[in-house]
């Protein structure tokens, strides 16, 4: 099936930093993507929809000034968490509609573990 | 979307057949049953999708009940390696692609 990359798989900061999250589609063009996040032993909550070129569109009780996101090209939408705390640690997760006749299914990337101290 | 009911869990012995249901009662007509899995610390991984008739690919078939208010994820000879949370959700098929995901079903195969 189509892949979706994510990058960095986990990453560590200090409460107070800003920490970037990168979600690509490799070899397939991506206009929506979504962003999930996911806590110890619960089920994926959607956070936002990720559209190329446009505004994204946050969930209810999704902060969008915390969560940046932007979906600058085809390929590569990115998630921005601003003045991250520890409440803020999960596992975060894009996924990206697949390509031609895969375009019903859903992909998602690896996912990425944000810690923060 | 409609609403579905998985058990929290499930043992498999490795080699047999592993039979998940899921029970998706107020589906409608043009609602879609997916199902995901998502192995420990990893993303989701897409199985299967189907409507009314059942599906078989190279990972599982699906088995759609005829009213279609309950769905059977079969995994033909289950190993070490599918033990995971397996999601079925049910969705239209659409420009909306958003899924729902609930709690889903910990597959534990066992050897």
């Amino acid at each position: 099936g189509a892949v979706v990359s994510q990058h960095p798989s986990w990453v560590i900061c200090k409460s107070g930093t800003s920490v970037k999250i990168e979600c690509r589609s490799l070899d397939f063009q991506a206009t929506t993507m979504f962003w999930y996040r996911q806590f110890p032993k619960q089920s994926l909550m959607l956070m936002a929809t990720s559209n190329e070129g446009s505004k994204a569109t946050y969930e209810q009780g999704v902060e969008k000034d915390k969560f940046l996101i932007n979906h600058a090209s085809l390929t590569l939408s990115t998630l921005t968490v601003t003045s991250a705390h520890p409440e803020d640690s999960s596992f975060y997760i894009c996924s990206a509609r697949g390509p031609g006749g895969q375009a019903g299914e859903l992909f998602f990337g690896e996912g990425s573990r944000l810690t923060v101290l | 979307d409609a609403k579905t009911t998985q058990p929290p869990s499930m043992d498999c012995a490795e080699g047999r057949a592993a039979n998940l249901p899921c029970n998706h009662s107020t589906i409608s007509g043009n609602e879609y049953v997916y199902w995901y899995r998502q192995i420990h610390s990893q993303g989701p991984q897409y199985i299967i999708h189907g409507l009314k008739n059942n599906e078989t690919n190279e990972m599982a078939s699906l088995i759609i009940t005829e009213d279609r208010k309950s769905s059977t994820l079969i995994l033909p000879h289950a190993t070490l390696r599918d033990t995971a949370v397996y999601y079925c959700i049910v969705r239209k098929r659409g420009s909306n692609y958003k899924l729902t995901f609930g709690k889903g079903t910990l597959l534990t195969v066992n050897p």
